[in-house]
């Protein structure tokens, strides 16, 4: 099994501005993904982190916007930017191999 | 159809009893398959793979159909503790490593 940590663990952050949220796996993976969960819902998959190249993201979700960094095999980092009330949310890194393991998350609110 | 599809839920159930997930998936490519758990303000976390033979781990029990692209999860004697959403999640679909998540079922056992 893989122990990931995230931080920041909850932020308020205030309209128009970006936060990065930061990803450790105790150990190198070969995948990692960053999620969005709304309360009561499910996870939503935001984007596969690659290392070495950039992220591939899903349908809705754009670089420019959610730009991730994968810099070596155990470390990510997914920036919210541009914020607005609607970016408020749970997002949840995972890593490992085919099982995934996953991260505390991060709550973010945005003002 | 949806990727994942779960039963709605939610359950609720006494101490003791013996309660069922049932989870369908739409692509016959799909390689690996899981069952997780999510507490209440928790991140998920892995419950149990399951695999072609089935596999029991304690009160827990999975099993997967490949023909009727089916995935089951039997739960036998509930605990109190086993209170918490329950999530099916495949991986595979159309080639790809990401993890494809169920809405949840959500299952409350009562004193």
């Amino acid at each position: 099994s893989a122990v990931i940590s995230q931080k920041p663990s909850r932020d308020i952050c205030q309209r128009g501005t970006s936060l990065t949220i930061q990803c450790q796996v105790d150990s190198q993976v070969t995948m990692m993904f960053w999620y969005r969960q709304q309360p009561g819902q499910s996870l939503t998959l935001i984007a596969t982190a690659n290392q070495g190249s950039e992220a591939t993201y899903e349908s809705g979700f754009v670089i420019d916007k959610f730009p991730i960094s994968r810099p070596n095999l155990t470390f990510s980092t997914l920036t919210v930017s541009n914020m607005s009330p609607e970016d408020s949310s749970i997002y949840l890194c995972s890593g490992g191999e085919n099982e995934q393991f996953f991260g505390p998350g991060t709550r973010l609110t945005v003002l | 159809r949806k990727e994942v599809e779960q039963d709605p839920g939610p359950f609720n159930v006494p101490e003791g009893a013996t309660v069922a997930f049932n989870c369908t998936y739409s692509n016959s490519a799909s390689q690996s398959f899981f069952w997780y758990r999510q507490d209440c303000r928790k991140e998920p976390k892995l419950l149990m793979s399951v695999y072609s033979s089935g596999n029991e781990d304690g009160r827990f029990t999975a099993q997967l159909n490949r023909a009727s692209q089916y995935i089951s999860l039997l739960i036998r004697d509930s605990k109190l503790s086993d209170s918490a959403t329950y999530l099916c999640v495949v991986i595979g679909q159309g080639g790809s490593e990401k993890l494809v998540f169920g809405k949840g079922t959500k299952l409350t056992v009562n004193p």
